[in-house]
């Protein structure tokens, strides 16, 4: 059974344009929505993550957006640049709390010039 | 964040051999993880890796085949045993600072031939 699912697999976007990577969760227990980075031959870098009080949160070219009653929250690069492309993985978890994230399948950026 | 690195990076081993790989975190956390990833895949929690306790392993994980050490709060290993080339793939581990966000070390690449 997989909690978190995300969309799409694999994405191409032009430089300059904006990537945008969808999630949604099943379980209503969780409350931390975390976003990794992982370039090939890397472990995962912690990118951006979210609680259920905001419904947006911003940090650089990097935006979350969250739609609670949706249970759904998605990932927005703007201006992406080649140096974006890696692959994307959301998660959730339940805050705080000792239980591990749970990890969406990943989508493949390819940021093109 | 936190700074988490691993040994070996990368290592071949021969089929019916041991390896075990090193997890340091520079500070102590409170909690410490290892995944599994294949290559162009998500994760897989293998086990939460408990301090002064064993370890609490995911369906499909046993610790005959993967046991899991954690001597204090800054360190751990996991022992992939008895090794086929099914479990060539990438073994990653993670620590848990503050109260939720999720740092990974570099990665562990295993092949078993």
């Amino acid at each position: 059974q997989q909690q978190v699912k995300q969309s799409p697999q694999s994405l191409i976007v032009q430089k300059g344009g904006i990537s945008i990577i969808n999630c949604a969760y099943e379980n209503t227990a969780f409350d931390y929505f975390p976003w990794y980075q992982q370039f090939p031959g890397k472990g995962p870098a912690l990118l951006i993550a979210i609680r259920p009080d905001v419904s947006e949160k911003k940090e650089g070219r990097f935006t979350i957006s969250f739609n609670k009653s949706a249970k759904q929250f998605s990932l927005h690069i703007m201006d992406s640049q080649p140096g974006d492309s890696a692959t994307y993985f959301c998660a959730a978890s339940i805050s705080p709390g000792n239980t591990p994230l749970v990890f969406g399948k990943g989508t493949r950026l390819s940021v093109i010039a | 964040s936190a700074v988490i690195s691993q040994k070996p990076s990368r290592d071949i081993c021969q089929r019916g051999t041991s390896l075990t790989i090193q997890c340091q975190v520079d500070s102590q956390v409170t909690m410490m993880f290892w995944y599994r990833q294949q290559p162009g895949q998500s994760l897989t929690l293998i086990a939460t890796a408990n301090q002064g306790s064993e370890a609490t392993y995911e369906s499909g994980f046993v610790i005959d085949k993967f046991p899991i050490s954690r001597p204090n709060l800054t360190f751990s290993t996991l022992t992939v045993s008895n090794m086929s080339p099914e479990d060539s793939s990438i073994y990653l581990c993670s620590a848990k600072r503050g109260l939720d966000e999720q740092y990974f070390g570099p990665g562990t690449r295993l092949t078993v031939t």
